[in-house]
């Protein structure tokens, strides 16, 4: 199946810092990709779908200033989590979807603000 | 009311058992629907697309129906590897909708 690859994997940082995720379609072109976070026990909750080429629709209640998504290319999109706090700290994961509507998933971002 | 429900579980299952899933969406004009499987701490993975006509792959059925808004998965003869959090998803136009999963624990 199609691979989509996220990184980092894992990052501690420490509160008002920026951080950075890359997420990337490796064997297809997604013109659209999506952002979830995920807290423990919980489901997955979208917080953005990125268009590559144009802004990101942003969902209710989540701030766009703070989370940045920039699509620039068909196979790239980056998500910033600006002046993190720890409340900002969750599992991050990005997908992107194919030709065929189904979406693939990245391995996950476990961010940790200190 | 959210979009898609799910009973949250957890199912306790013995090695060999049957169980069954089930999860309704609210948006009728939903177009597409999927089981994911999410081990812990990991990101989820797609299991099986989710036809009007049902679809079977291997010990796993997947059940649509439309006028019900309800889908259902079956999984049968379960293995320890099953073991996981199995995720309801309804797709329109752009919009992928998760449940929020249903736990399994299969037990030796």
């Amino acid at each position: 199946g199609a691979v989509v690859s996220q990184h980092p994997s894992w990052v501690i940082c420490k509160s008002g810092t920026s951080v950075k995720i890359e997420c990337r379609s490796l064997d297809f072109q997604a013109t659209t990709m999506f952002w979830y976070r995920q807290f423990p026990k919980q489901s997955l909750m979208l917080m953005a779908t990125s268009n590559e080429g144009s802004k990101a629709t942003y969902e209710q209640g989540v701030e766009k200033d703070k989370f940045l998504i920039n699509h620039a290319s068909l196979t790239l999109s980056t998500l910033t989590v600006t002046s993190a706090h720890p409340e900002d700290s969750s599992f991050y994961i990005c997908s992107a979807r194919d030709t065929g509507d189904i979406q693939y998933f990245g391995a996950g971002t476990r961010l940790s603000v200190l | 009311r959210k979009e898609v429900e799910q009973d949250p579980g957890p199912f306790n299952v013995p090695e060999g058992a049957t169980v069954a899933f089930n999860c309704t969406y609210s948006n009728s004009a939903s177009q597409s629907f999927f089981w994911y499987r999410q081990d812990c701490r990991k990101e989820p993975k797609l299991l099986m697309s989710v036809y009007s006509s049902g679809n079977e792959d291997g010990r796993f059925t997947a059940q649509l129906n439309r006028a019900s808004q309800y889908i259902s998965l079956l999984i049968r003869d379960s293995k320890l590897s099953d073991s996981a959090t199995y995720l309801c998803v309804a797709y329109n136009n752009n919009d992928m909708r998760f449940g929020a999963g249903t736990r399994l624990t299969v037990k030796p």
